[in-house]
């Protein structure tokens, strides 16, 4: 069965410093794999994807994600944080057969604060 | 801005009532996705229409129900509504049948209360 794991729930860092959002998959095969933030009374806006082609992957404002097939991981960083990075920020497998969750499985999020 | 529409931006209702949501997909797309957002559960997939043809069911109660018309837009209804039913309701759009591979693209969403 497919599922992600978002490893926290809340991280907080202070401005200029480096982010890590930890995110761990299980798929059964190459899975498609994407972030998407979320800003207060906002939606879901996507800040990159991983589709098998490069392992590391930019992304918008700033941000990346490594795809590691051995340690099953897909972790967003970005080297210095901004007041305006502070949102929730989710992380999500595709599936070609989701079921009742339908071809994305988000994870929980994780809450990013940001100190001035 | 993902060009997706949704109205109206809030809404506050009484348990037993109905209610509407409206979402406009982007231009071009012909999928559109609905969710539900509470803090207790998570995002929630509750259906999924492509051109105007119901594709896949979540874990949407029967008290929900949704279509797509001809111009694409959709509606999700909500009816004997409840306390727990109080969530952000998220359409998204892509253009593709499958969301496999393809990302989506979210409304600012509908925020119901229900009291």
């Amino acid at each position: 069965a497919q599922s992600v794991t978002q490893l926290d729930s809340h991280v907080s860092v202070s401005e200029g410093t480096p982010v890590l959002l930890r995110c761990n998959y299980s798929s059964s095969y190459s899975p498609s794999l994407f972030w998407y933030v979320q800003h207060p009374n906002k939606g879901l806006q996507l800040l990159l994807k991983y589709t098998s082609a490069a392992t590391l992957v930019k992304g918008i404002n700033g941000f990346e994600a490594e795809f590691k097939k051995s340690e099953t991981s897909f972790h967003l960083t970005k080297p210095s944080a901004h007041m305006s990075d502070a949102a929730e920020y989710f992380c999500v497998v595709s599936v070609r057969y989701g079921g009742s969750q339908g071809n994305l499985i988000f994870g929980k999020g994780t809450k990013l604060s940001v100190k001035p | 801005d993902s060009g997706v529409t949704q109205t109206p931006k809030h809404l506050i209702t009484a348990t037993g009532q109905r209610v509407t949501l409206r979402c406009s997909p982007r231009s071009g797309d012909l999928s559109v996705y609905w969710y539900q957002q509470s803090l207790d559960q998570g995002l929630q997939f509750l259906i999924h229409y492509y051109n105007g043809e119901e594709r896949a069911k979540g874990n949407i109660l029967e008290r929900f129900s949704a279509q797509q018309f001809p111009d694409l837009h959709s509606e999700l209804n909500l009816s004997s509504l409840e306390l727990g039913d109080s969530a952000l309701y998220f359409c998204a759009s892509s253009p593709r049948a499958s969301s496999y591979n393809s990302p989506l693209h979210f409304g600012n969403g509908t925020r119901l209360t229900v009291t």
